[in-house]
């Protein structure tokens, strides 16, 4: 299974929304509803964000919200912050694991 | 509620063995998948196998014949066993717990383990 695509960057400014999208195939994304999306700031461990397409963990601010559309899976932040600047990974469960190369969000 | 937390050594000699313990605290060790993941430095992420409490195990077909995941449930522990290991083999490994719905949650603060002559 190849891996899934993210664009390696994306930014805003505070207050603003902003998309990264999580492209893969109808085996994996578009197949199946088991996507995740987590949140690693540097020398962290990642965070659970979003579970199953677009489910929010208890604790996770609601502005993180996840969707899907064919065989891509978005993460929107929306009201952009300083401490949302971080790398965000989307992971796909299909039989086998599929790991997004993931994207680094600046927040200008 | 539940942690995980790596323990090993930070530095392997090259074509040695790689070997990782996670103990879960917090909570038992039954009834889920139990995962370990790394991460070459400025890289992304890598999936690298799970065990069951049960002891069945799955593993990334790329690792696979290098790969032993085994688990104490009386320790509350699962180890990884990493064979013949090279410089690419260099990464922060971290071990997770796998939701029943396919998630990871939570993570361990994961361990670096450096790979050198």
């Amino acid at each position: 299974q190849s891996a899934l695509t993210q664009p390696p960057s994306a930014s805003g400014s505070p207050g603003q929304s902003v998309t990264i999208s999580c492209t893969g195939t109808g085996s994996d994304v578009g197949g199946y509803k088991y996507v995740s999306w987590y949140q690693q700031h540097p020398g962290r461990a990642p965070k659970l964000l979003i579970y199953e397409v677009n489910k929010r963990p208890s604790g996770v601010s609601d502005r993180f919200s996840g969707s899907k559309s064919g065989n891509t899976a978005s993460l929107t932040v929306s009201g952009l912050q300083a401490g949302d600047e971080a790398d965000y990974y989307c992971i796909s469960y299909a039989g086998i694991w599929v790991f997004g190369g993931g994207t680094r969000l600046t927040v200008l | 509620q539940v942690q995980l937390q790596e323990s090993g050594p930070g530095l392997v000699k090259t074509s040695e063995t790689l070997s990782l313990t996670c103990t879960v605290s917090g909570g038992f060790i039954s009834s889920y998948y139990w995962t370990w993941i790394r991460q070459p430095p400025g890289k992304g992420l890598e999936w690298i196998g799970n065990i069951y409490y049960s002891g069945s195990t799955n593993y990334n077909s790329s690792l696979k014949s290098r790969v032993t995941i085994s688990i104490d449930g009386s320790k509350n522990q699962f180890s990884l066993k990493l064979n013949s290991v090279t410089a690419a083999d260099t990464a922060v490994y971290y071990c997770a717990r796998e939701g029943t719905t396919y998630w990871f949650d939570p993570w361990g603060q994961g361990t670096l383990v450096t790979v050198s002559s």
